[in-house]
């Protein structure tokens, strides 16, 4: 079974500055898709960037690159420029294409809560 | 607007009296799933269907029911309650083929069961 690892549970970070979340899972798949989302106070779940296991390329989606480290499981989120409204909680989520037999479940980490200091 | 709504958003009952949690997407997708998200656990599966009249169970099923017969809707069952089963939950869908599996969830329902 595919497991994924925060292993941080809380950071805080003053404004304007740059944080990287951490993020490792675990799987015997060669394919498969990872995932961020960004869960703010209002608990609405928001997709901040996709990464596909076969694109060495990382991701990036304005200030959130991703340092993709296949071969290390390791799925990392950086966020630069640090913003008030990034306060919130971020998942980090894996999705099997082969083991899941056609379920698109997402494995989701058990979060990191950032807060963003004025 | 292309989106996945549920209902009730907040939800407070007692243990043993039956409840629906419905879920509806505007997309035409085929696939749906509910989690449920617990402090220090993230969020875990519950049911899924990948199309009309397919559900399968997920990581912690016990407890609940679901059903499709429409495409776009999805309710959750808890035909009794317990307070366990205090949690938040998200309904979620995609498309099956050509979107990358970017799973669309609505805004969550929080329960609470005394």
């Amino acid at each position: 079974a595919q497991t994924v690892t925060q292993s941080q549970p809380e950071m805080s970070v003053q404004e304007a500055e740059t944080v990287t979340l951490s993020c490792t899972y675990d799987t015997s798949e060669n394919n498969y898709y990872l995932f961020w989302y960004k869960q703010p106070p209002s608990r609405q779940m928001i997709l901040v960037i996709r990464q596909e296991a076969y694109k060495q390329q990382n991701a990036t989606e304005n200030r959130f690159p991703v340092n993709f480290q296949k071969a290390a499981k390791s799925f990392s989120l950086k966020i630069s420029d640090s913003q008030l409204g990034d306060t919130a909680m971020y998942f980090c989520a894996f999705l099997g294409l082969i083991s899941n037999f056609g379920n698109e479940k997402l494995t989701f980490g058990t979060g990191t809560r950032l807060t963003i200091i004025p | 607007e292309a989106q996945v709504t549920q209902n009730p958003r907040y939800l407070i009952t007692v243990t043993g009296k039956k409840l629906t949690v419905t879920c509806s997407q505007n997309m035409n997708h085929e696939y749906m799933s509910w989690y449920r998200q617990d402090p220090g656990l993230g969020l875990r599966q519950i049911y899924y269907s990948m199309n009309v009249e397919v559900t399968d169970k997920g990581d912690v099923p016990e407890g609940y029911k679901v059903s499709r017969k429409e495409k776009r809707n999805f309710p959750l069952i808890l035909e009794s309650p317990s307070p366990n089963q205090t949690s938040l939950y998200f309904c979620a869908s995609s498309q099956t083929s050509g979107a990358a599996y970017e799973q669309y969830f609505g805004p969550g329902t929080r329960l609470t069961v005394t």
